[in-house]
């Protein structure tokens, strides 16, 4: 069974840095893209950034270009989304989402989330 | 950036209607087009990728139709379970987008 779980969400500052990480497990981790996907409170979905199986590739929004940078370590299973100059509006639940196939950006599996909280 | 567009922000049925939910590009994503639903509090389930391909586990009153800009999920007859945002996805290209969801509420 696929498992993605989320950590590292908190309340920080406008300006402050927070890391995000997921483990995975019940998967080949390495052989999947995985992504980060955000949910403002009370909105819709916003895909943020992801990142190729291998680790060589990456893509992110223009809303976090620059501020955030995806990460992971095969050894580990775990993605990894650092965050910086944080702001308000970077303020929502963060998933990480299992792609469905090697180079299929759909999302079969998603962790529980993980708030972060952006306010002074 | 490619825009989806869903239709109707919110739609209101009673269980065993049909009910038919609508997603608009912005520009062609040929058939890279998938539906996800969400209940309150939980992540995302993936329901249909590729317009028309259930993902695992989905019961087969879920479909999927379309090309190109316009595409459509269908329920053919609501269960009790099926009252849930609805969002639509394309993976066409970059930056990957998500519609702004349809609310499918009891009536």
């Amino acid at each position: 069974e696929v498992q993605l779980v989320e950590s590292g969400g908190n309340l920080v500052q406008p300006g402050e840095s927070l890391r995000l990480s997921c483990a995975a497990s019940g998967f080949t981790f390495s052989s999947y893209a995985m992504s980060w996907v955000r949910q403002a409170p009370g909105k819709g979905l916003e895909w943020v950034s992801d990142i190729s199986g291998s680790g060589e590739s990456t893509h992110y929004a223009d809303s976090v270009k620059g501020r955030f940078t995806i990460s992971r370590d095969n050894s580990k299973n775990t993605l990894y989304l650092q965050m910086s100059s944080l702001r308000a509006e970077d303020t929502a639940v963060y998933y990480c989402a299992k792609t469905r196939s090697p180079t299929m950006y759909n999302f079969d599996s998603w962790g529980q989330g993980t708030l972060v909280t952006v306010s002074s | 950036e490619i825009v989806l567009t869903q239709s109707p922000a919110t739609l209101s049925l009673s269980p065993g209607e049909r009910a038919t939910l609508s997603c608009r590009a912005s520009q062609s994503v040929y058939n890279y087009l998938a539906w996800y639903q969400q209940k309150p509090g939980q992540a995302p389930r993936l329901l249909i990728y590729d317009t028309s391909n259930r993902a695992t586990g989905i019961p087969a009153r879920f479909s999927g139709s379309g090309s190109g800009t316009d595409f459509t999920l269908t329920i053919s007859s609501l269960e009790p379970e099926d009252f849930a945002v609805y969002y639509c996805q394309q993976r066409y290209t970059w930056p990957i987008t998500f519609g702004q969801g349809t609310r499918l509420e009891l009536k």
